[in-house]
């Protein structure tokens, strides 16, 4: 069972479209990291989020914290065929687990030129 | 500076067979986490090695175990494979067990059980 549950598994869109991403649960999470995994590779960490209602921007990509620290989107204005791979979110709940993180199941974009 | 590397890259092995996989940590980096990721699923937490001891260990038997080397690299082994172990292998390290802190991931050893 994943603690994280991602939406949509799957996005298939044109260049230009935008896109929203969600990340939910029902846990609260000291911290929130969205990663980005190519074929063959390993995630690479995009941003971490550590505040309730916390907004941060990566040129056209803008991630949010849920103000409860339950949930998390990932939106992306004006898509690109470069923006196409694995957006994976993962939470940290600190404490014992501290360091260990719990990742959703994906959602795998496909950006079409 | 040198990223976080794993071997081998590819294996292949049969059921009730043994493997070990290798992970190099990144320099200065003296935590190391292993996950599982399954085709079409997001990595599972296996465990986590600091400082050469196990410190933390998610929802995996007993026949998943692991090291942790004084150069801070790591090995997971796996006895008694199963159909159901095929999957990525994602080795993780981070500089010291804080929160927040960033993992690196290597690019992951890919193990069919047949």
């Amino acid at each position: 069972t994943q603690l994280l549950e991602q939406s949509p598994q799957f996005l298939s869109i044109q260049e230009g479209e935008n896109l929203t991403v969600y990340c939910n649960s029902s846990s609260v999470f000291s911290s929130l990291q969205w990663y980005r995994q190519e074929p063959g590779e390993g995630p690479v960490l995009l941003v971490t989020v550590v505040t309730g209602g916390e907004v941060k921007k990566l040129k056209r990509l803008t991630f949010q914290f849920g103000d409860a620290r339950k949930d998390s989107s990932l939106h992306i204005t004006a898509a690109q065929p470069g923006d196409t791979g694995l957006y994976l979110c993962a939470g940290e709940r600190g404490g014992s687990t501290l360091g260990r993180l719990y990742f959703g199941r994906g959602t795998q974009l496909t950006v079409w030129p | 500076e040198t990223g976080v590397t794993q071997s081998p890259t590819h294996l292949i092995k049969t059921r009730g067979q043994q493997v070990t996989l290798r992970c190099s940590s990144q320099s200065g980096h003296n935590t190391v986490s292993w996950y599982q990721q399954a085709l079409g699923q997001g990595p599972q937490f296996i465990f986590q090695y600091y400082r050469e001891e196990e410190n933390g260990r998610g929802n995996f038997p007993p026949r998943f175990s692991g090291l942790q080397f004084p150069n801070y690299s790591s090995e997971l082994n796996v006895n008694a494979l199963e159909l159901d172990d095929s999957a990525l292998y994602l080795c993780a390290s981070s500089w010291d067990r804080v929160a927040y802190n960033e993992q690196f991931f290597g690019p992951g050893t890919r193990l069919t059980v047949l």
